[in-house]
């Protein structure tokens, strides 16, 4: 079946410190990928997307490429603030389904 | 533009009592899904409706959940009778597009 799967949190990292959280998928099929994130306190919000293989999605200092070859979507900044410690979500979407299959979810906080 | 609207924020009830939660998207988004997030896991989708068609609820424990969406607007979830096993963040997600997912802020839902 579709499935996500993501690094084990908790990550805490320094301000100005480079970020990855690594996310893998299995699919049948040519899958969407996506990286939800939910600030404290608020519903989650899309932070990126790539709909075909190479694909970068970018937003906010954040990108993630989609590799087929790895079956892997990791999201990546190359310095951190505070304000974006959060819970992150990485997800798919089967072609021909609006079905999104989210992973566990990976909490970070960057400390001053 | 506003969000999406869910209530309550949080409910305690006890096993076997019944409970609703509602929701309001985003004023022309014609696809409207309930998650449930249990603690420590990604959000698992419950039911999706287009309009006021349901598109897939595969996943919906029919014995006790029921959901609906009226004229293609707003929508109810209920659960009737409650387990505990169903204390959760039952979140409410509306789209335009496949894939992006505007969430409400979620019900929390205590089951004593």
């Amino acid at each position: 079946g579709n499935s996500v799967t993501q690094m084990e949190g908790p990550v805490t990292l320094s301000e100005e410190a480079f970020l990855t959280i690594n996310c893998t998928y299995t699919a049948t099929g040519y899958p969407s990928l996506f990286w939800y994130v939910q600030y404290p306190g608020e519903g989650l919000q899309l932070l990126l997307k790539a709909t075909k293989a190479d694909d970068k999605g970018s937003n906010k200092g954040f990108e993630a490429t989609y590799r087929k070859e790895t079956t892997s979507f990791h999201l990546e900044k190359g310095s951190v603030q505070v304000s974006d410690s959060a819970v992150y979500f990485c997800a798919l979407m089967r072609g021909g389904s609006e079905k999104l299959v989210f992973g566990k979810g990976t909490k970070l906080t960057v400390n001053p | 533009e506003a969000g999406v609207a869910q209530s309550p924020r949080y409910k305690i009830i006890e096993k076997r009592q019944s409970v609703a939660f509602w929701c309001n998207p985003i004023s022309g988004h014609a696809t409207l899904y309930w998650y449930q997030q249990i603690l420590g896991q990604g959000p698992k989708l419950l039911i999706q409706f287009q309009n006021n068609g349901v598109v897939d609820d595969s996943q919906l424990p029919k014995d006790r959940f029921s959901a609906e969406r009226l004229k293609g607007v707003d929508s109810t979830l209920k659960i009737q009778p409650a387990k505990l096993e169903d204390s959760a963040v039952y979140l409410c997600a509306s789209s335009y597009a496949p894939g992006e997912l505007f969430f409400g802020e979620g019900s929390r839902l205590t089951v004593l």
